[in-house]
C-alpha cells in the first residue's frame, strides 16, 4: 500500500515552453502533497507544500508564479514549470502524506527529471 | 531556523562490522525524526520514525534530545545496506504543515 507514482518519468523541452509533472497518491487519499527539487548528489529541496482545495505554500526563494502547484483532489497534485530555462533542469519529487497538514509518513513518488534544452 | 546535520557525506564499512550515521538537528519544540533510505536507483522510503521505535532491517535509531541527536545503527552491516540515507525531522505540533527537513544525506557503502 501507500504507493505515489509520478507522471512523465522523464522529459526533455525546449526553453520557453511549460511542462506539467503531474503526483499522484494510488491506494490512499492524500490530504497534503509536497514538491521537491533535488539536483545531483544532492538532498531534497523542498519547493512547495500543498492541500487539497487550497492554494499550495511555497518555501522562501521558490517562485510562485515559475512552480505552479494544483492539488484539485485527494489523489491529484500537479506542478507546472512556466516557461522553462536549463536552469529548472532537475529532478523533481513529489510525497504525499494522509495526515492533515502532511502529518503522518510521506511517501515519495519515483520522481521526474526534467532536462529543459 | 530548523537544520540538520549529517556530517558524513561519506561512509564506508565492511561487511559485518557496525555502522553509525550520524544525524544532529537543530529544532524548536521537540520534533519528530525520521530516517529516509534511498537504493540505487529506487525512490526515497521510510526506513524508521522515533516514534514507532521500531527495529527495521535491523537499523534502529536513539533520540538524544539532550545532544539533539538521532543517530541511526546497525551492528552488523550487510552489502544491500548500501544506499544513500537521509535524517528528517519534522514538526511535531500543528498549525502548519508537516515539511520535512532533509539533511544533506549519507552515502554508505558496505563493502564485501
Amino acid at each position: 500500500g501507500a504507493v505515489v507514482s509520478q507522471h512523465p518519468s522523464w522529459v526533455i523541452c525546449k526553453s520557453g515552453t511549460s511542462v506539467k509533472i503531474e503526483c499522484r497518491s494510488l491506494d490512499f487519499q492524500a490530504t497534503t502533497m509536497f514538491w521537491y527539487r533535488q539536483f545531483p548528489k544532492q538532498s531534497l529541496m523542498l519547493m512547495a507544500t500543498s492541500n487539497e482545495g487550497s492554494k499550495a505554500t511555497y518555501e522562501q526563494g521558490v517562485e510562485k508564479d515559475k512552480f505552479l502547484i494544483n492539488h484539485a483532489s485527494l489523489t491529484l497534485s500537479t506542478l507546472t514549470v512556466t516557461s522553462a530555462h536549463p536552469e529548472d533542469s532537475s529532478f523533481y519529487i513529489c510525497s504525499a502524506a494522509q495526515g492533515f497538514l502532511g502529518a503522518d509518513t510521506q511517501y515519495f513518488g519515483p520522481g521526474t527529471r526534467l532536462t529543459v534544452l | 531556523a530548523q537544520r540538520v546535520t549529517q556530517p558524513e557525506k561519506l561512509l564506508s564499512v565492511f561487511k559485518g562490522a557496525p555502522v553509525e550515521l550520524k544525524c544532529n538537528y537543530s529544532y524548536s519544540g521537540s520534533p519528530e525524526l525520521f530516517w529516509y533510505v534511498q537504493y540505487s536507483r529506487q525512490r526515497l522510503q521510510l526506513l524508521l520514525r522515533h516514534i514507532s521505535r521500531e527495529s527495521i532491517k535491523g537499523f534502529t535509531a536513539d533520540l538524544n534530545k539532550g545532544e539533539t541527536s538521532f543517530h541511526l545503527k546497525k551492528p552488523f552491516a550487510q552489502e544491500e545496506d548500501s544506499a544513500m540515507y537521509y535524517c528528517a525531522p519534522h514538526p511535531n505540533s500543528g498549525g502548519s504543515n508537516y515539511k520535512l527537513t532533509f539533511g544533506k544525506g549519507t552515502l554508505l557503502t558496505v563493502n564485501p
